[in-house]
């Protein structure tokens, strides 16, 4: 079970629109729908923004969107606002019932 | 509202033996799967292991298989992972976390505790 490959970084200024790639093979991201992303700020436990792969819980932001084209999956920010800046992790359903996270995005909000 | 809190974690040595604990509210706690989720200190998340609401069929990373064991007490309303064999890479803060059906066939983490810190050092 290898990680999914993420970008170490990613930034963007306030109002502006950025992605974050989360890229595996196709025995995880490549063949199901179970991805989801999570938000973490410095110190503080994970939250979930994003579920199969574009699905968003109740109460998270609608300038959070997910996508997902072959074996990568992409989570997108519009709007951007400071709050915004954190670590971001994907993870996806790598089959056996295991799951595997990405290595994480930090966000940086210049 | 859903309140997850770890207890248990502790600096413990190489080869040594640690129970972590999660005690639910705020949700029918049998209802659901229930996992444990790591993170290194500086480092990213790694699932550790997952038991489903009944707590009848549970599962694992390779990293932990054979030397942890998770289990949960739905008349308590508490979850556990017993560590065994206890080696340096299992440093982290161990995270508690709510799944989203029964039988761990939803794949997410729809709601984290704030983690309790194991240090395996001598």
């Amino acid at each position: 079970q290898s990680a999914l490959t993420q970008p170490a970084s990613v930034s963007g200024s306030p109002g502006q629109s950025i992605t974050i790639s989360c890229t595996g093979t196709s025995s995880d991201v490549g063949s199901y729908n179970l991805l989801s992303w999570y938000q973490q700020h410095p110190g503080k436990a994970p939250k979930l923004m994003i579920y199969e792969v574009g699905e968003r819980p109740s109460g998270v932001s609608n300038r959070f969107s997910g996508s997902k084209s072959g074996n990568t999956a992409s989570l997108t920010i519009s709007g951007l606002q400071a709050e915004d800046e954190a670590d971001y992790y994907c993870c996806s359903y790598a089959g056996s019932s295991t799951v595997v996270f990405g290595g994480g995005t930090k966000l940086t909000v210049l | 509202e859903v309140q997850l809190l770890e207890s248990g974690g502790g600096l413990v040595q190489p080869g040594g033996s640690l129970r972590l604990s999660c005690a639910a509210s705020g949700f029918r706690f049998s209802s659901y799967a229930m996992s444990w989720v790591r993170q290194a200190p500086g480092k990213g998340l790694e699932w550790v292991s997952s038991v489903t609401g009944s707590g009848g069929y549970t599962y694992y990373a390779d990293s932990v298989k054979g030397r942890f064991a998770i289990s949960r007490d739905n008349s308590k309303n508490t979850l556990y992972l017993q560590m065994n064999s206890l080696r340096a890479e299992d440093t982290a803060v161990y995270y508690c976390a709510k799944c989203d059906d029964y039988v761990w066939g939803s794949y997410r983490f729809s709601y984290w505790g704030q983690g309790t810190l194991v240090t395996v050092s001598s």
